[in-house]
């Protein structure tokens, strides 16, 4: 069984300061990684996915994440944050070909400071 | 496009009552998956449809049934409702074709049981 663990429950950060947020996934097969982004009293958003091919993905506002297939690790990361990112992050996972069942982390809050 | 929607969005229920949850995909979307978001135990897979047929399964109850109807809108019922069962339920969709393995969510029912 497939299973994600992320490791920092809550991240505080001062604004335009880098950021490192961590996924370690274990699976007996191969896997599709997701990063989801979760505002207060709102649905998740996709932010970024690794399905195959170039193992560094990137989103459209800045964040990055890699994957690394040794360390079966996902880890999220932006160079400069904003306030506006301020939220709760989810790594998930699902199986090659098993359909659409996520696996989701306990998610890590980010909190952007002044 | 207009994207996942889910009605109603707040909802209070009694103690052995049941309730049914309603979601509308993406246009075009075939497959429908259902999760449960609670403080204590996170975000977890209920099921998923896809061309009205349920494809997989989590590790809840029967009490938690589902189904899809052939314009691959979705509805999920919990019956006998219990005080744990008070969570934000999430619905996602997905194109489910080729590559893209990517689910859009809703914004969520809040469903409290008292």
């Amino acid at each position: 069984a497939q299973s994600v663990t992320q490791l920092d429950s809550q991240v505080p950060v001062f604004e335009e300061a880098p950021v490192e947020l961590r996924c370690n996934y274990s699976s007996s097969v191969s896997v599709y990684l997701f990063w989801y982004v979760q505002y207060p009293n709102q649905g998740l958003q996709l932010l970024l996915k690794y399905l195959s091919g170039s193992t560094l993905v990137e989103s459209i506002n800045g964040f990055e994440a890699e994957f690394n297939k040794s360390q079966t690790s996902f880890h999220l990361r932006k160079p400069s944050v904003h306030i506006s990112d301020t939220a709760e992050y989810f790594c998930a996972v699902s199986e090659g070909g098993g359909g659409n069942k996520l696996t989701f982390g306990t998610g890590t809050q980010l909190k952007v400071e002044l | 496009k207009a994207g996942v929607t889910q009605t109603p969005r707040y909802l209070i229920k009694t103690r052995g009552q049941q309730v049914t949850l309603s979601c509308s995909p993406i246009s075009g979307h075939r497959s429908v998956s259902w999760y449960q978001q609670t403080p204590g135990q996170g975000l977890q897979f209920l099921f998923e449809y896809f061309s009205e047929t349920q494809r997989n399964k989590g590790n809840f109850p029967g009490r938690f049934s589902g189904r899809q109807f052939s314009n691959s809108r979705s509805e999920m019922n919990v019956s006998t409702l219990e005080l744990g069962d008070s969570a934000l339920y999430l619905c996602a969709s997905s194109l489910d074709e080729g590559q893209a393995y990517e689910q859009y969510f809703g914004p969520g029912t809040r469903l409290t049981v008292t």
